[in-house]
């Protein structure tokens, strides 16, 4: 089985500029997670969306939004790139069903650089 | 606040040492869940155990074992007999219930077993 994709692996921006990443979750699985990572630190949280409604937001500005599609693959939107945003993105994904199938799983994420 | 801490930053071994990773957690809800996700320089999040804060019996995996303490409110991870290929990152993290299931990530150990 396929486990969670990303899409592009890597990416180059520039200040300013826009950029959509995108992300497939595992057959089955109804919800997906965004995950920021910068350089030597733990991922941070960005989104949780669940059957195409958001149900979380971490402390993020309003330049990143998120969509989820009928198919539950999911886009993360960065609007006015500044250097800080610079990382990799990470998507993870869940049933969100019963309780012990919690457990997320993470695709490769895309490696975003803003110059 | 930081939910979760993970106090080593780097921890460099020769190969067959066994290595323990410490993590330390802080949570409010009865309900909760704890983490261990390796990653590789590839970079992607490889989920290697999950644990309710229910269930406090230790866990065996091949070479891998977690040590989880409620009364101390930490959840370490030991890698025995390490070899070169366990070189990662590694992340604790935990879930809570009252959070919807958003994963809050500790900083993360570099661990380096050398040949």
């Amino acid at each position: 089985d396929a486990g969670v994709t990303q899409s592009p692996t890597h990416l180059i921006k520039t200040r300013g500029q826009h950029v959509t990443l995108r992300c497939s979750p595992i057959s089955g699985h109804k919800s997906v997670s965004w995950y920021q990572q910068v350089l030597g630190q733990g991922p941070q949280f960005i989104f949780q969306y669940y059957e195409k409604e958001e149900r979380g937001r971490g402390n993020f500005p309003d330049r990143f939004s998120a969509r989820q599609f009928p198919n539950y693959s999911s886009e993360l939107n960065v609007n006015a790139l500044l250097l800080g945003d610079s990382a990799l993105y990470l998507c993870a994904s869940s049933f969100m069903g019963l309780a012990e199938q919690e457990t997320q799983y993470f695709g490769p994420g895309t490696r975003l650089l803003v110059l | 606040a930081q939910k979760v801490t993970q106090a080593q930053t780097e921890i460099s071994v020769v190969e067959k040492e066994d290595v323990t990773l410490d993590c330390v957690y802080e949570t409010r809800d009865t309900t909760y869940y704890l983490f261990w996700y390796k990653q590789p320089p590839s970079g992607e999040l490889v989920f290697l155990i999950r644990r309710n804060s229910f269930d406090e019996q230790n866990e065996i995996s091949g070479r891998y074992s977690w040590n989880f303490q409620k009364s101390t409110s930490s959840f370490n991870f030991t890698i025995t007999a390490s070899q070169v290929v366990d070189s990662a990152v590694y992340f604790c993290a935990l879930s809570e219930v009252s959070n919807d299931y958003k994963l809050s990530f500790g900083a993360g150990t570099t661990v380096t077993v050398r040949a």
